[in-house]
């Protein structure tokens, strides 16, 4: 099986600009869970969603959003970069078949540079 | 509020040598636990996880950690460490008992010496 594909891989954009990260999870799974990865906070929690809907949300502003399509596929949004936006993002996935038991599998990130 | 620590930032050890990595947690419940690692540039592989039962896991790579309730601590180990180990180590807990919402330590650093 494939793992957990993302695109793109780098990303540079500037300040006041918008950027939307993609995330194809493993086949079969249903939650699919976004991180975002720096040297000063370490890894916090985005959001994560299943059957298209957004069940869980951490700490971050509005400017920060997701959806789901209907195959699984996800998508992450970030409106008005700012330079403390520059991160490695992370998305999991995990099958959502039996409640308590999840695991969570990693793909390799997209770099985010925000200049 | 649940959080998840990792004393050690750095360890160095020999190859050969025997590995053990801490992590400590606050939470109110027996929580979900992970081990996870990520090489240079990668994303996150998971080592072990702990749910329930046998409070000693076995993983990949030769890893293993244990669930100690009395002491909040779910601390990874390896008998004996590889270079190709050399990496960054991260603990996590699972917020809501689910497997996806996790709450990560701020990780470890291992180099491996020759």
């Amino acid at each position: 099986k494939a793992g957990v594909t993302q695109t793109p891989r780098y990303l540079i954009k500037t300040r006041g600009q918008q950027v939307t990260l993609s995330c194809s999870p493993i086949s079969g799974h249903r939650s699919v869970s976004w991180y975002q990865q720096t040297p000063g906070q370490g890894l916090q929690f985005l959001f994560e969603y299943f059957s298209e809907t957004q069940r869980n949300k951490g700490n971050f502003p509005g400017r920060f959003s997701g959806r789901q399509f209907s195959n699984s596929r996800s998508e992450m949004n970030v409106s008005t970069l700012e330079l403390g936006d520059s991160a490695l993002y992370l998305c999991a996935s995990s099958l959502a078949e039996l409640a308590g038991t999840d695991t969570q599998y990693f793909g390799p990130g997209t770099r985010l540079t925000v200049l | 509020a649940q959080s998840v620590t990792q004393p050690d930032i750095h360890i160095t050890v020999s190859e050969g040598a025997s590995l053990e990595l801490r992590c400590n947690y606050s939470y109110g419940a027996t929580p979900y636990l992970f081990w996870y690692v990520q090489s240079p540039g990668q994303g996150l592989q998971l080592l072990l996880k702990y749910f329930s039962g046998d409070t000693l896991v076995q993983g990949i790579k030769g890893f293993e950690a244990e669930f100690k309730r009395s002491q909040s601590s779910f601390n990874l180990r390896k008998p004996s460490v590889h270079w190709s180990d050399a990496a960054e180590y991260f603990c996590a807990v699972d917020l809501n008992n689910a497997g996806n919402m996790l709450t990560f330590g701020g990780g470890t650093r291992l180099m491996v010496k020759p």
